[in-house]
């Protein structure tokens, strides 16, 4: 079957500036997760959907950072304006009840 | 919090059996066990979970010591492609409860 799919892979942008990210999880799965990874840590879920309702964004920093999830399928994460920080691996994941199934991760530099 | 205690990095030769030790001794009776890795520049992949019992699978065993305080996931033939990090996670049963990864333990397989 088809793995969770994300693009792009890698965006490099200034500060300030603005970005988003697109995720298309596995059919049939109706919980979908972004998580962000900062280089020599763990993920750390910032959004969690159930369909195309929130679940969980108790970490989410809702300033700049922004998601929605499209019917129920697709998801974007968008982050405006971007700070030096920001800079991480962003990872989505969907599961259909016991296990997430994540996908490559979308590399963001900040400069 | 991560609330599971995992030794920061660990070598094995390769064809050798690798036992990842993980220590959970404030887990409650209804968390699961759940092991994730992550391949360099890949995102986090399931491998097993468990709750009271050993289990087994295609790609490794999780053995659970009676107390539920610590477990041990057992790779049997470790190879170069097991390099990863590896990550042990307590995990509330249930459809939609978040992964909370800690910093995880290094296997690097030796040639």
């Amino acid at each position: 079957e088809a793995g969770v799919a994300q693009s792009p892979r890698y965006k490099i942008i200034e500060k300030r500036q603005s970005v988003a990210f697109w995720c298309n999880p596995i059919s049939g799965h109706a919980t979908l997760y972004w998580y962000q990874q900062i280089l020599g840590q763990g993920p750390k879920l910032l959004i969690q959907f159930q369909n195309n309702g929130v679940v969980d964004d108790s970490q989410l920093p809702k300033d700049r950072f922004s998601a929605e999830r499209l019917k129920g399928v697709d998801s974007t994460l968008k982050i405006q304006p971007a700070k030096l920080e920001d800079s991480a691996v962003y990872l989505c994941a969907s599961s259909p009840y016991d296990k997430q199934y994540f996908g490559p991760g979308t590399r963001l530099t900040v400069t | 919090d991560a609330k599971t205690t995992q030794p920061p990095s660990m070598d094995c030769a390769e064809g050798r059996a690798a036992n990842l030790p993980c220590n959970h001794s404030t887990i409650s009776g209804n968390e699961y066990v759940y092991w994730y890795r992550q391949i360099h520049s890949q995102g986090p992949q399931y491998i097993i979970h468990g709750l009271k019992n050993n289990e087994t699978n295609e790609m490794a065993s999780l053995i659970i010591t009676e107390d539920r305080k610590s477990s041990t996931l057992i790779l049997p033939h470790a190879t170069l492609r097991d390099t990863a990090v590896y990550y042990c996670i307590r995990l509330y049963g249930g459809a939609t409860n978040k992964l909370i990864f800690g910093t995880g333990t290094l296997l690097a397989v030796q040639p």
